[in-house]
């Protein structure tokens, strides 16, 4: 396995501007998650997909995000409309699921709204 | 709603100390129990994990953590810190039919020579 893999790592973007963000699960995991992280807490839960169905959406996902699995293989999540509040850390994790479920997380990418 | 605390939001031991990190958890059925650790930069490394059976769990680099039902607590443990330790500790409790993690806040180790 190559790991869970995030791109970009940083992205600076000024406010009002869309930003999109890719995640490449480990290969056959069918379940991939999007969690946001801002400084000093831990990860919030955004949204899951079990293969190209997006299952739950929290209420931290407002309109101006949308996130997509085409095919059930890499997710992208795009922001439109960049607030500085949306400025935090971006985390992917996939799982095989089952009863185990072991999420494995990338490395983030983070988010800077100025 | 399901929720993790962890009190500490920074702890301080010394290098070849004993470290217990604590993480008490709110949920209603039987919790899948989580202990990840992030270093600056990098994503979330599981340590361990409870699901059934056995209270005391093994993890990685040393790492153990015991369940408590009777106090709704996970609480993180090693008999000696290294230096490489240092870093934020978070703990989880699965939650759902997707099973998302609900995080606690995290605690900041640092370990002083």
């Amino acid at each position: 396995d190559t790991g869970v893999s995030q791109n970009p790592r940083h992205k600076i973007t000024k406010r009002g501007q869309n930003v999109t963000f890719r995640c490449d699960p480990i290969s056959e995991h069918n379940r991939l998650y999007w969690y946001r992280q801002t400084l000093g807490q831990g990860p919030e839960f955004l949204t899951y997909f079990q293969n190209e169905a997006q299952l739950e959406k929290s209420r931290l996902l407002s309109d101006r995000f949308s996130a997509e699995r085409p095919k059930g293989s890499f997710s992208t999540l795009e922001i439109q409309r960049t607030e500085q509040g949306d400025s935090a850390m971006y985390l992917c994790a996939s799982t095989s699921g089952g009863t185990l479920n072991i999420q494995y997380f990338g490395a983030g990418t983070r988010l800077s709204v100025l | 709603a399901q929720s993790v605390t962890q009190p500490d939001i920074h702890i301080t031991v010394s290098e070849g100390a004993s470290l217990e990190l604590r993480c008490n958890y709110s949920y209603g059925a039987t919790p899948y129990l989580f202990w990840y650790v992030q270093s600056p930069g990098q994503g979330l490394q599981l340590l361990l994990k409870y699901f059934s059976g056995d209270t005391l769990v093994q993890g990685i680099k040393g790492f153990e953590a015991e369940f408590k039902r009777s106090q709704s607590s996970f609480n993180l443990r090693k008999p000696s810190v290294h230096w490489s330790d240092a870093a934020e500790y978070f703990c989880a409790v699965g939650e759902g039919y997707g099973n998302k993690l609900v995080f606690g806040a995290g605690t900041i180790l640092r370990v002083k020579s």
